[in-house]
């Protein structure tokens, strides 16, 4: 079964850094763009970025340039996406999801993050 | 790059049509046939429901059906029943392997 598989979810302080992940089964990992989505708290979907792990190519949405930093290790099919300090507004749950034919075809469970003092 | 927009909501009996629409600019739209939909029941992860403007990956419904004229891309339901109520939002693939989502549209089977 073609599965993405994400972390758990995670609650954090203003100010502290985190990494979650991703982890793809059942195809080829590194033949298959993977994204991630934002969706904060009653909203809409929100397109952040997404990698190649073929070869790491990395493409970011400008209004998440420089804030998120998307990462691939092929040797365990394995996605990331990281914060360096984390913000209130960064609550939200993020989905990793394959780029198939310019689609997004398999959706993770999502991770649901809190920043909260 | 702004978001596409879709109408807040929109409602149907059952059995009846209701089409989605999902405009843009020429810049975006109305430039690629990489249009795809994606229906999100609460508590859960989107499902891709078209993609490349019409076509439908295995196992989804043929009641599900999309479209695209000029700027804007539609998504029709036809036969519509309890479970399609769901929010509903577009996606376009543009130049250089990025995304754009649309607004989102609340789908309410009265």
């Amino acid at each position: 079964e073609v599965q993405l598989v994400q972390s758990g979810a995670e609650v954090k302080k203003p100010g502290e850094s985190l990494k979650i992940s991703c982890k793809g089964s059942g195809y080829s990992f590194t033949s298959y763009w993977i994204g991630w989505v934002r969706q904060m708290p009653g909203k809409g979907l929100e397109w952040m970025g997404i990698i190649y792990p073929g070869d790491s190519d990395t493409r970011y949405s400008p209004s998440f340039q420089g804030q998120v930093t998307i990462s691939a290790d092929k040797s365990i099919s394995t996605t990331y996406l990281q914060w360096g300090s984390l913000k209130a507004s960064d609550t939200a749950i993020y989905y990793c999801v394959r780029g198939a034919s310019r689609a997004f075809d398999i959706w993770g469970q999502g991770t649901m993050v809190t920043v909260s003092s | 790059q702004s978001a596409l927009t879709q109408p807040a909501s929109v409602s149907g009996s059952p059995g009846q049509s209701i089409t989605i629409s999902c405009t843009g600019t020429s810049s975006d739209v109305g430039g690629y046939n990489y249009v795809s939909w994606y229906q999100q029941h609460p508590g859960k992860a989107p499902k891709l429901m078209i993609y490349d403007v019409s076509n439908r990956p295995s196992g989804v419904s043929n009641r599900f059906s999309g479209s695209k004229s000029g700027n804007t891309a539609s998504l029709t339901i036809s036969g519509l029943q309890a479970e399609d109520e769901a929010d509903y939002y577009c996606s376009l693939y543009t130049s250089s392997s990025t995304y754009v989502f649309g607004t989102g549209t609340k789908v309410t089977v009265l």
